[in-house]
């Protein structure tokens, strides 16, 4: 596609219950990035991935977080037993590489999750 | 480390009028790059600039301008004769060669009709 798509647009869920968020990157694009972005905060970074390396999980804030992505497309974040804190949007965003010259990153839509 | 300030939470100004979008940055890299980005109500991030740390040349885009100063760490953004459709969050970033992307908690602009 021409952008970066994410799935479910919307999701609401019950406390303790798991939920599974999609994103499809762009064509080519070998670097893929999870952010949260809580209503009216900033980019919590999550998770990094980087074509076949490790990928950089630095930001996710629990183990109940965990995200794959299977060679250099999509990408599931799940999160396991939600809380109520875990209510966010949460950002996907995919660029060329990982260095900085080809690091411009295009964000898709977001799934808006709330948890009950 | 890397940094990245907006001190500038909110800002409200009348339409046609200009605003400057404070961002300043700290890096210990002499290789890096700068962002801005932009998020409307609906939510979703435009990408409006890159600009490498070894290029201080300032941008123009339209109405949008960015002034780049290596000295100060600063890459300050400018919307000129402001609009209603300029209304959004504004996120500054910074990239260090081999590095994740570190953005600033952003700036809501509200223009006022």
């Amino acid at each position: 596609g021409a952008g970066v798509s994410q799935s479910p647009s919307n999701k609401v869920t019950e406390k303790g219950k798991d939920v599974e968020l999609r994103c499809d990157p762009i064509s080519g694009h070998t670097a893929l990035y999870w952010y949260r972005q809580r209503l009216g905060q900033g980019l919590e970074f999550l998770i990094y991935f980087q074509g076949n390396s490790a990928p950089d999980k630095s930001g996710l804030p629990s183990d109940r977080f965990s995200a794959e992505r299977t060679g250099e497309s999509v990408s599931t974040l799940t999160i396991q037993r939600t809380q109520q804190e875990d209510s966010a949007v949460y950002l996907c965003a995919s660029s060329l590489g990982w260095t900085a010259r080809l690091g411009t990153q295009y964000f898709g839509p977001g799934t808006r999750l709330l948890v009950l | 480390a890397q940094k990245v300030t907006q001190a500038q939470t909110e800002i409200s100004v009348v339409e046609k009028e200009d605003v400057t979008l404070d961002c300043v940055y700290e890096t210990r890299d002499t290789t890096y790059y700068l962002f801005w980005y932009k998020q409307p109500p609906s939510g979703e991030l435009v990408f409006l600039i890159r600009r490498n740390s070894f290029d201080e040349q300032n941008e123009i885009s339209g109405r949008y301008s960015w002034n780049f100063q290596k000295s100060t760490s600063s890459f300050n953004f400018t919307i000129t004769a402001s609009q209603v459709v300029d209304s959004a969050v504004y996120f500054c970033a910074l990239k260090n060669r081999d590095d994740k992307i570190i953005f600033g908690k952003g700036t809501r602009l509200h223009i006022l009709p």
